[in-house]
């Protein structure tokens, strides 16, 4: 198994750019997450889905929108980046409560 | 609403001494809990997790965690550290029965070994 894949590992984006990161896993999990990381704070909610068709807000939604049409992939996307969304991405997966999360290796995003 | 304190963002040890992250927690009931290590430019990785079993959690690399009810904590624990534990180490907590499997994460705690 793969695990959870991410890409890409980096990309520079310039402010009112969009794009998309992608994520994958191939465990048949039905949660899966993505996190911001940023100096200080922890690990920080964007969004979630409890399955496929199913996607929900976390603690940080604003800017960012995800879709869940397979229960493989788990796309994040950047409507119109700015510089406050400059960080570390991480997307998780997990099968069942109480598992814990299985973590990708992350996006380094930095928008100029 | 959930929350985690990590006390202490940055913590040092000399090789060999006892490492103790501190982490304490905010819900109206016991929890899920888990302990992740990060190394430099990697993703999180699970060290151990307690859900209501065992109260005294090993987990991997020696490390093993003590969940404390009366003091909503749940410190991480290693006898005598090495070189390779410099990482960072962040504190997380999951609501038990909810639909969501969301984790709530601490600030974390960045160890420095000294040799």
């Amino acid at each position: 198994n793969a695990g959870v894949t991410q890409t890409p590992k980096f990309q520079v984006l310039k402010t009112g750019q969009s794009m998309t990161l992608q994520c994958a896993q191939d465990m048949n999990h039905e949660y899966m997450s993505w996190y911001r990381q940023d100096p200080g704070m922890g690990l920080r909610l964007i969004h979630y889905s409890v399955g496929a068709g199913i996607t929900d807000q976390g603690e940080v939604p604003n800017g960012y929108n995800v879709s869940r049409s397979t229960t493989e992939d788990f796309p994040l996307r950047l409507l119109s980046a700015a510089p406050s969304q400059t960080s570390v991405y991480f997307c998780a997966s997990s099968p069942t409560q109480g598992r814990g999360q299985y973590f990708g290796p992350g996006t380094r995003l930095t928008v100029l | 609403a959930q929350s985690v304190t990590q006390l202490g963002s940055h913590v040092s040890v000399s090789e060999g001494a006892l490492v103790l992250l501190r982490c304490n927690y905010s819900s109206s009931v016991p929890p899920y809990l888990f302990w992740y290590v990060q190394y430099p430019n990697q993703g999180l990785q699970l060290l151990l997790k307690y859900t209501s079993a065992a109260t005294l959690v090993k987990g991997i690399n020696g490390f093993e965690a003590e969940f404390k009810k009366s003091e909503t904590s749940f410190h991480l624990t290693k006898p005598s550290a090495h070189m390779s534990d410099a990482a960072e180490y962040f504190c997380a907590v999951s609501e038990k029965g909810g639909a969501t499997n969301k984790l709530i994460f601490g600030t974390g705690t960045l160890l420095a070994v000294q040799p």
